[in-house]
């Protein structure tokens, strides 16, 4: 079955700990993207990636890292968590020339 | 940044009504737009990808219309149903931005029995 995995479903951390989100897609497709979803402010695009090492950044990539070693993977990084990261964050990935597949999202809280 | 804009926010409608909604954004450098359904509790699922002026898509009971010349597109659902209780995303496309898409911030639907 096509999809994104996403990993972890939920989870609580504490303010600077370090935390990664993993992302995965069995599509082959060379763009993937990570999004936010806040109320009241829609998805937000936080960092994307073309291809394998090539990334950039969205509208909202403050305190976020992310990677591209594989095309398969694409993982978020939180080097030093804050509450005002505390949001609902989705993995994407498309081909370009269909619509995006959306990963389950993460619902991240930080304390 | 490109400025979205759907309406209406929410709807209320009964079961088998007819319903639309509209997604307004910038004509300019338009490449394509994006039709998502979001479910609760589930995540975004594209619906239609829209590119050409004129484009008008049907997926079921749901349809779409696109007016790249005045930045506007159009979703319509015939005879809607409980399980079509969703929010829809557009999310269009600019030229020579490498696929990145703005979404705006949905019209949630309610369907009742």
């Amino acid at each position: 079955e096509a999809q994104v995995t996403q990993n972890p479903r939920y989870l609580i951390t504490v303010t600077g700990k370090k935390l990664t989100v993993t992302c995965s897609q069995n599509m082959n497709h060379e763009y993937m993207s990570w999004y936010r979803q806040d109320p009241g402010l829609g998805l937000r695009q936080i960092y994307y990636s073309m291809n394998v090492e090539v990334t950039d950044k969205g509208d909202v990539p403050e305190g976020y890292k992310v990677s591209r070693k594989e095309k398969r993977n694409f993982p978020l990084i939180l080097e030093s968590p804050s509450p005002n990261q505390t949001s609902l964050y989705f993995c994407a990935s498309t081909d370009r020339a269909n619509g995006y597949t959306f990963g389950s999202g993460t619902r991240l809280t930080v304390v | 940044i490109l400025n979205v804009e759907q309406s209406p926010q929410s709807l209320h409608v009964q079961e088998g009504d007819s319903t639309n909604f509209t997604c307004s954004f910038p004509s300019s450098n338009f490449y394509a737009l994006h039709w998502y359904r979001w479910e609760t509790a589930k995540s975004p699922e594209a619906l239609f990808v829209m590119t050409l002026n004129g484009d008008e898509k049907k997926k079921g009971r749901i349809s779409a219309t696109l007016n790249t010349k005045e930045g506007y597109s159009y979703l319509y659902i015939k005879g809607s149903q409980p399980e079509d209780s969703a929010t829809y995303l557009c999310a269009p496309r600019r030229a020579g931005n490498t696929g990145k898409l703005i979404f705006g911030q949905g019209t949630t639907l309610q369907v009742k029995p």
